[in-house]
């Protein structure tokens, strides 16, 4: 099964910071890889979708890259409704495999 | 407006069981592949097990093939998810999430709000 290693676990950060976060794959899995965003006591929000492409209604300083093993989520701006936690997710036709998190908390 | 709304969590006692729900409705749900995801208390996100658009399709995550039973009735706009032998560790808050499109390879874009089962004597 291909494993999903997120970094950091956890990171704080100030209103206006850059921040970005790293998902790996044990092996190479194109671009079949989607970030989220979860809220305490909510459901995930989808924010990129392979790879690098935005949800619709997504703002624009969210953007994904990478692609086989190493992925990244940046946030250009990091504004107050962006502390939250964020996962990757690997989707393929048989198995799905989220990152452990990336808890996004205020410095 | 894409709506997905769980039902059937509940306590349960180790070995038990218990079927999940989810009632959708503002898409046309026989064109969509569906899924199941769950989370533990205070832990990260772990898919369960994704349906094809006719039944055609059905996987599982390890932890819970042989147990659970996902099933969906196009006719009902519902899906399912049947546990049987619940463990300890199968206490959480369970999601049921809309893949993207029809196909098997795509993210989730819509989730319910999600139901908690606890298993615990």
């Amino acid at each position: 099964d291909i494993q999903m290693t997120q970094s950091p676990s956890t990171l704080s950060a100030s209103v206006g910071d850059r921040v970005t976060i790293t998902c790996r794959a044990s092996q190479s899995i194109s671009n079949w890889l989607a970030w989220y965003q979860q809220k305490p006591g909510k459901a995930p929000k989808l924010l990129i979708y392979k790879a690098s492409s935005l949800e619709t209604g997504v703002p624009s300083r969210f953007s994904g890259s990478g692609s086989e093993t190493e992925f990244t989520l940046t946030i250009s701006s990091l504004q107050p409704d962006d502390f939250a936690t964020y996962y990757c997710l690997h989707y393929n036709s048989y198995s799905k495999t989220f990152g452990q998190g990336t808890k996004v908390a205020i410095k | 407006e894409v709506q997905l709304v769980e039902s059937g969590g509940g306590l349960v006692k180790p070995g038990g069981s218990l079927r999940l729900s989810c009632a959708a409705s503002g898409f046309s749900f026989s064109f969509y592949s569906l899924n199941w995801v769950r989370q533990a208390p205070g832990k990260g996100l772990e898919w369960v097990s994704s349906i094809g658009i006719s039944n055609n399709y059905i996987y599982y995550a390890d932890s819970v093939q042989g147990r659970f039973t996902i099933s969906r009735d196009n006719a009902k706009n519902s899906l399912y998810l049947q546990m049987n032998s619940l463990r300890a560790e199968d206490t959480a808050v369970y999601y049921c999430a809309r893949g993207a499109t029809s196909g098997m390879s795509v993210p989730f874009d819509y989730w319910g709000q999600g139901t908690l089962v606890t298993v615990s004597s």
